[in-house]
């Protein structure tokens, strides 16, 4: 069945970097879009980023443009949130979210990951 | 940007009740609609796209309906399991957009 697990969550301080990683199972990975979308506690969903099926479009949430790059490797399987110039309003639990499509719109999310968590504080 | 607003934030209802969750969207997105159960402590989880298609595995009592602006989702006889936050979401274009959710509780 379809498997996305979230790594490379942690505490970091008001400026720092982090990545994270999203490996992917159970279905051909190089078929799909991938996003993220992250949530900050006690509050709604925030969609952050796409990367189409073969990396040739990305998309971004304009209050993470110029600071997160999303990639992938269709080889491993696995799809990646480069975090830059990370601050307290990015405190959230981000998921990985596959898109039901190679090339949207639509966008689709059917499959979630658990979530990896990311804590901004100095 | 598309705005999208649900409303209510929060209802309070009881085992059989029928529950009707409305997504209002700041624009035209045709049937572009998707909404998403989430759980406490779980990630959210689709449950009908295309405003009106129920995603494989999901009971019938969920329904959705819609077009245009203006989308219902609709528990017919609510139970024990649907006591949850429900969630809204564009899917015509980017930046794609969710509503602010609405939790379903036990009244």
């Amino acid at each position: 069945q379809v498997e996305l697990v979230e790594s490379g969550g942690d505490v970091v301080q008001p400026g720092g970097s982090l990545r994270l990683s999203c490996a992917a199972a159970g279905f051909t990975f190089s078929n799909h879009a991938m996003h993220w979308v992250r949530q900050a506690p006690g509050k709604g969903l925030e969609w952050v980023a796409i990367l189409f099926h073969d990396g040739s479009n990305t998309y971004y949430a304009d209050s993470v443009k110029g600071r997160f790059t999303i990639s992938r490797d269709n080889s491993k399987n696995t799809v990646y949130l480069q975090m830059n110039s990370l601050r307290a309003e990015d405190t959230a639990m981000y998921y990985c979210v596959r898109d039901r499509y190679k090339n949207p719109p639509p966008y689709y999310f059917d499959f979630w990951g658990q979530g990896t968590l990311v804590t901004v504080s100095s | 940007d598309i705005q999208m607003t649900q409303s209510p934030s929060s209802l309070s209802a009881s085992v059989g009740d029928r529950v009707t969750i409305t997504c209002r969207a700041s624009q035209n997105i045709n049937a572009f609609l998707n909404w998403y159960q989430q759980k406490p402590g779980k990630a959210p989880k689709l449950l009908i796209y295309s405003a009106s298609i129920l995603q494989g595995g999901v009971p019938s009592r969920f329904g959705g309906s819609g077009s245009g602006t203006d989308f219902t989702l609709t528990i017919s006889t609510l139970q024990p399991e649907d006591f949850a936050t429900y969630y809204c979401q564009q899917s015509d274009s980017i930046p794609v957009t969710f509503g602010g959710g609405t939790k379903v509780e036990v009244k």
